[in-house]
């Protein structure tokens, strides 16, 4: 079964820093990863989408990649704000319609 | 806009009680699902449903069940609410394309006392 690992499980920053969110997971057989942010006590907001077949993906000041082989994937912010305070979360799914979720890094970006 | 909407932000149940969620996509979606989330625990798929009456079951079935009638309906269902069911259930919709995106609706806060 596909398990999903984030490190660190939480992160604080002063505004302005440059950081990076890892995932990791143990099969390399999925279609796509996607990186999710999720406020407190709200549903998850889909950030970026990586297929199987891409490296990286970029929207604004998120940048995402993926090496399917060694099962990793980064989710870059720069210039961080701190309305980008959040839980992040990664997912990657596989065959079967399968989605497995990662337990989140909860960001902090002090002003 | 893509729209997931989920009957109820906050509920409260008794244990035993039968309780519905239900979760409306305004976007044509093949595929729903049925999350919960816990602390420590990530999302963890309950059902998950490919087609008008058809379902399949997640990694933690055991408790509930669901229904689909309708394309753009997909109803969570405890058939009789335990404390340990207390949680966030999430519900999202996607396409039938394998290398399309999840959208969530805002999540319902069930408490079973």
């Amino acid at each position: 079964k596909q398990e999903v690992t984030q490190i660190p499980a939480a992160l604080s920053v002063p505004e302005g820093e440059n950081l990076v969110l890892n995932c990791s997971f143990t099969d390399s057989a999925i279609y796509n990863l996607q990186w999710f942010r999720q406020d407190p006590g709200k549903g998850l907001t889909s950030l970026l989408l990586i297929q199987s077949s891409q490296r990286e993906q970029t929207s604004g000041r998120l940048n995402a990649s993926l090496d399917k082989s060694s099962g990793r994937s980064t989710l870059y912010i720069a210039a961080s704000q701190p309305g980008d305070s959040a839980t992040y979360l990664c997912a990657v799914s596989g065959t079967g319609n399968q989605f497995y979720f990662g337990t989140g890094t909860s960001l902090t970006v002090i002003p | 806009d893509v729209k997931v909407t989920q009957s109820s932000r906050y509920l409260v149940k008794r244990t035993g009680e039968k309780v519905f969620l239900e979760c409306v996509q305004d976007m044509d979606h093949e595929n729903m699902f049925w999350y919960r989330q816990d602390p420590g625990l990530g999302l963890r798929l309950i059902y998950f449903s490919y087609d008008v009456k058809m379902k399949e079951k997640g990694d933690i079935p055991e408790g509930y069940s669901v229904s689909r009638e309708k394309k753009e309906r997909f109803s969570l269902i405890l058939e009789s609410a335990s404390t340990n069911q207390t949680s966030m259930y999430l519900c999202a919709g996607r396409t039938g394309t394998d290398t399309d995106t999840q959208y969530f609706g805002p999540g319902t806060r069930l408490t079973v006392l």
